[in-house]
Protein backbone atom coordinates (compact mmCIF):
# COMPACT_ATOMS: atom_id res chain seq x y z
CA UNK A 1 0.00 0.00 0.00
CA UNK A 2 1.25 3.17 -1.08
CA UNK A 3 1.69 5.49 1.92
CA UNK A 4 -0.36 8.69 -0.18
CA UNK A 5 -2.94 7.54 -2.36
CA UNK A 6 -4.53 9.24 -5.05
CA UNK A 7 -6.41 8.53 -8.25
CA UNK A 8 -4.45 9.74 -10.99
CA UNK A 9 -6.87 11.27 -13.22
CA UNK A 10 -8.03 12.70 -15.38
CA UNK A 11 -10.58 14.02 -13.45
CA UNK A 12 -12.86 16.06 -16.09
CA UNK A 13 -15.46 18.57 -14.70
CA UNK A 14 -17.51 21.28 -16.60
CA UNK A 15 -16.44 24.93 -15.77
CA UNK A 16 -18.72 26.47 -12.75
CA UNK A 17 -19.19 22.71 -11.27
CA UNK A 18 -17.51 21.76 -8.10
CA UNK A 19 -14.23 19.52 -8.50
CA UNK A 20 -13.63 17.00 -5.61
CA UNK A 21 -10.24 15.86 -5.24
CA UNK A 22 -9.22 12.66 -3.10
CA UNK A 23 -6.34 11.24 -0.62
CA UNK A 24 -5.90 9.01 1.30
CA UNK A 25 -2.56 8.21 3.55
CA UNK A 26 -1.46 5.16 5.47
CA UNK A 27 0.24 6.60 8.47
CA UNK A 28 -2.01 7.58 11.80
CA UNK A 29 0.42 9.60 13.59
CA UNK A 30 0.47 12.28 10.30
CA UNK A 31 -0.55 15.49 11.53
CA UNK A 32 -0.05 18.04 8.68
CA UNK A 33 -1.50 17.66 5.40
CA UNK A 34 -1.43 20.20 2.02
CA UNK A 35 -2.32 20.18 -0.80
CA UNK A 36 -0.29 21.55 -4.16
CA UNK A 37 -1.08 22.31 -7.52
CA UNK A 38 1.26 21.96 -10.29
CA UNK A 39 0.99 22.65 -13.63
CA UNK A 40 2.57 21.44 -16.81
CA UNK A 41 6.43 22.16 -16.70
CA UNK A 42 6.44 24.27 -13.45
CA UNK A 43 7.03 23.15 -9.75
CA UNK A 44 4.25 22.74 -7.51
CA UNK A 45 2.69 25.95 -5.97
CA UNK A 46 1.26 25.36 -2.25
CA UNK A 47 -2.17 25.97 -1.92
CA UNK A 48 -3.91 24.57 1.56
CA UNK A 49 -2.60 22.98 4.35
CA UNK A 50 -4.96 21.88 7.26
CA UNK A 51 -4.03 20.11 10.63
CA UNK A 52 -7.16 19.14 12.38
CA UNK A 53 -10.50 17.52 11.71
CA UNK A 54 -12.64 19.04 9.36
CA UNK A 55 -12.97 21.32 6.63
CA UNK A 56 -10.83 24.66 5.92
CA UNK A 57 -12.38 27.38 3.89
CA UNK A 58 -9.65 29.81 1.30
CA UNK A 59 -11.62 31.21 -1.64
CA UNK A 60 -12.89 29.09 -4.19
CA UNK A 61 -10.78 26.04 -1.81
CA UNK A 62 -11.51 23.79 1.05
CA UNK A 63 -9.85 21.50 2.02
CA UNK A 64 -11.85 18.75 4.26
CA UNK A 65 -9.55 16.34 7.34
CA UNK A 66 -11.23 13.60 8.65
CA UNK A 67 -7.83 11.89 10.69
CA UNK A 68 -10.27 8.30 11.84
CA UNK A 69 -10.64 7.81 8.00
CA UNK A 70 -7.40 9.00 7.13
CA UNK A 71 -9.12 10.81 4.37
CA UNK A 72 -7.74 14.37 3.13
CA UNK A 73 -10.24 16.14 -0.09
CA UNK A 74 -9.79 19.40 -1.85
CA UNK A 75 -13.00 21.16 -3.12
CA UNK A 76 -12.23 23.60 -5.95
CA UNK A 77 -15.76 25.41 -6.41
CA UNK A 78 -16.68 27.42 -9.30
CA UNK A 79 -14.24 25.51 -11.61
CA UNK A 80 -11.98 27.77 -14.25
CA UNK A 81 -10.13 26.63 -17.10
CA UNK A 82 -7.24 27.79 -15.18
CA UNK A 83 -7.72 25.09 -12.31
CA UNK A 84 -6.81 22.59 -15.12
CA UNK A 85 -3.43 21.21 -13.72
CA UNK A 86 -1.95 18.25 -11.54
CA UNK A 87 -2.88 18.77 -7.56
CA UNK A 88 -0.70 16.87 -5.12
CA UNK A 89 -1.65 15.42 -1.77
CA UNK A 90 1.17 15.67 0.78
CA UNK A 91 1.53 14.14 3.89
CA UNK A 92 3.75 15.43 6.83
CA UNK A 93 4.88 12.22 8.78
CA UNK A 94 7.10 12.56 11.65
CA UNK A 95 7.29 8.76 11.97
CA UNK A 96 9.18 8.91 8.29
CA UNK A 97 12.59 10.62 9.05
CA UNK A 98 10.55 13.42 9.30
CA UNK A 99 10.05 14.57 5.79
CA UNK A 100 6.97 14.79 3.67
CA UNK A 101 5.50 12.18 1.47
CA UNK A 102 3.64 13.42 -2.07
CA UNK A 103 0.92 11.52 -3.76
CA UNK A 104 1.50 10.64 -7.44
CA UNK A 105 -1.17 13.63 -7.83
CA UNK A 106 -4.90 13.97 -9.66
CA UNK A 107 -4.48 15.13 -12.93
CA UNK A 108 -7.74 17.74 -13.38
CA UNK A 109 -9.09 19.03 -16.46
CA UNK A 110 -12.11 21.71 -16.58
CA UNK A 111 -13.56 21.43 -20.05
CA UNK A 112 -15.23 25.20 -20.99
CA UNK B 1 3.96 32.58 1.76
CA UNK B 2 7.77 31.97 1.81
CA UNK B 3 9.92 32.50 -1.39
CA UNK B 4 12.56 29.87 -2.20
CA UNK B 5 14.43 30.77 -5.56
CA UNK B 6 16.20 28.20 -7.41
CA UNK B 7 19.03 28.84 -10.01
CA UNK B 8 19.41 28.32 -13.13
CA UNK B 9 16.04 28.03 -14.32
CA UNK B 10 16.93 26.18 -17.58
CA UNK B 11 20.63 24.84 -18.25
CA UNK B 12 22.07 22.53 -20.90
CA UNK B 13 25.36 21.03 -21.13
CA UNK B 14 27.66 18.39 -22.70
CA UNK B 15 27.62 15.10 -21.38
CA UNK B 16 30.52 14.43 -18.84
CA UNK B 17 30.40 17.74 -17.43
CA UNK B 18 29.29 18.94 -13.53
CA UNK B 19 26.76 21.15 -13.41
CA UNK B 20 25.65 22.90 -10.19
CA UNK B 21 22.46 24.00 -9.51
CA UNK B 22 21.40 26.60 -6.58
CA UNK B 23 18.68 26.92 -3.94
CA UNK B 24 18.35 29.75 -1.93
CA UNK B 25 15.86 30.60 1.19
CA UNK B 26 14.87 33.96 0.41
CA UNK B 27 12.52 35.25 3.51
CA UNK B 28 13.38 32.49 6.02
CA UNK B 29 16.36 30.33 7.23
CA UNK B 30 16.06 26.61 6.39
CA UNK B 31 17.73 23.96 8.03
CA UNK B 32 16.72 21.50 5.90
CA UNK B 33 15.72 21.83 2.27
CA UNK B 34 14.76 18.67 -0.26
CA UNK B 35 16.09 17.81 -3.57
CA UNK B 36 13.56 16.55 -6.21
CA UNK B 37 13.63 15.27 -9.42
CA UNK B 38 10.72 14.69 -11.91
CA UNK B 39 10.59 13.19 -15.05
CA UNK B 40 8.01 13.99 -17.83
CA UNK B 41 4.70 12.89 -16.74
CA UNK B 42 5.88 11.37 -13.96
CA UNK B 43 5.17 11.83 -10.00
CA UNK B 44 7.64 13.72 -7.74
CA UNK B 45 11.08 11.92 -6.09
CA UNK B 46 12.53 12.72 -3.23
CA UNK B 47 16.23 12.81 -3.85
CA UNK B 48 17.88 14.08 -1.09
CA UNK B 49 17.54 15.76 2.18
CA UNK B 50 20.16 18.59 2.45
CA UNK B 51 20.94 19.24 6.26
CA UNK B 52 22.81 22.36 6.81
CA UNK B 53 26.24 21.76 8.38
CA UNK B 54 25.83 18.05 7.91
CA UNK B 55 25.86 15.44 5.77
CA UNK B 56 22.91 15.06 3.22
CA UNK B 57 20.74 12.22 3.53
CA UNK B 58 20.11 10.56 0.26
CA UNK B 59 16.98 8.21 -0.62
CA UNK B 60 17.70 4.79 -1.53
CA UNK B 61 18.91 4.42 -5.24
CA UNK B 62 20.47 8.15 -5.80
CA UNK B 63 24.14 7.82 -5.97
CA UNK B 64 25.66 10.24 -3.80
CA UNK B 65 28.76 10.54 -5.70
CA UNK B 66 26.89 11.62 -8.47
CA UNK B 67 24.30 13.84 -6.99
CA UNK B 68 26.50 16.21 -4.52
CA UNK B 69 24.67 18.25 -1.95
CA UNK B 70 26.27 21.23 -0.25
CA UNK B 71 24.30 22.90 2.60
CA UNK B 72 26.55 25.57 3.46
CA UNK B 73 24.71 28.26 5.02
CA UNK B 74 20.68 28.62 6.64
CA UNK B 75 19.90 29.97 3.25
CA UNK B 76 21.93 28.09 0.51
CA UNK B 77 22.19 24.39 -0.56
CA UNK B 78 23.56 23.17 -4.04
CA UNK B 79 23.16 19.78 -6.14
CA UNK B 80 26.13 19.20 -8.43
CA UNK B 81 25.25 16.92 -10.82
CA UNK B 82 28.78 15.58 -11.38
CA UNK B 83 30.01 13.59 -15.02
CA UNK B 84 26.15 14.23 -16.24
CA UNK B 85 24.85 11.92 -18.70
CA UNK B 86 21.77 12.33 -21.12
CA UNK B 87 20.19 10.16 -18.74
CA UNK B 88 20.26 12.79 -15.87
CA UNK B 89 18.56 15.06 -18.32
CA UNK B 90 15.58 15.88 -15.52
CA UNK B 91 13.32 18.52 -14.04
CA UNK B 92 15.40 19.14 -10.69
CA UNK B 93 13.10 21.06 -8.28
CA UNK B 94 14.19 21.94 -4.05
CA UNK B 95 12.42 22.95 -1.38
CA UNK B 96 12.60 24.24 2.36
CA UNK B 97 10.16 24.23 5.29
CA UNK B 98 9.37 27.58 6.63
CA UNK B 99 9.15 28.18 10.29
CA UNK B 100 5.36 27.93 10.00
CA UNK B 101 6.01 24.19 8.89
CA UNK B 102 4.54 24.73 5.18
CA UNK B 103 6.72 23.68 2.44
CA UNK B 104 7.62 25.88 -0.19
CA UNK B 105 9.09 24.73 -3.68
CA UNK B 106 11.73 26.57 -5.88
CA UNK B 107 10.77 26.90 -9.25
CA UNK B 108 12.71 24.37 -10.51
CA UNK B 109 15.60 23.69 -13.15
CA UNK B 110 15.56 22.25 -16.41
CA UNK B 111 18.62 19.89 -17.00
CA UNK B 112 19.26 18.71 -20.59
CA UNK B 113 22.39 17.01 -20.68
CA UNK B 114 23.23 16.42 -24.98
Amino acid sequence: QKEVEQNSGPLSVPEGAIASLNCTYSDRVSQSFFWYRQYSGKSPELIMSIYSNGDKEDGRFTAQLNKASQYVSLLIRDSQPSDSATYLCAVWSDSSASKIIFGSGTRLSIRP
Amino acid sequence: GAVVSQHPSRVICKSGTSVKIECRSLDFQATTMFWYRQFPKQSLMLMATSNEGSKATYEQGVEKDKFLINHASLTLSTLTVTSAHPEDSSFYICSARDPLGELFFGEGSRLTVL
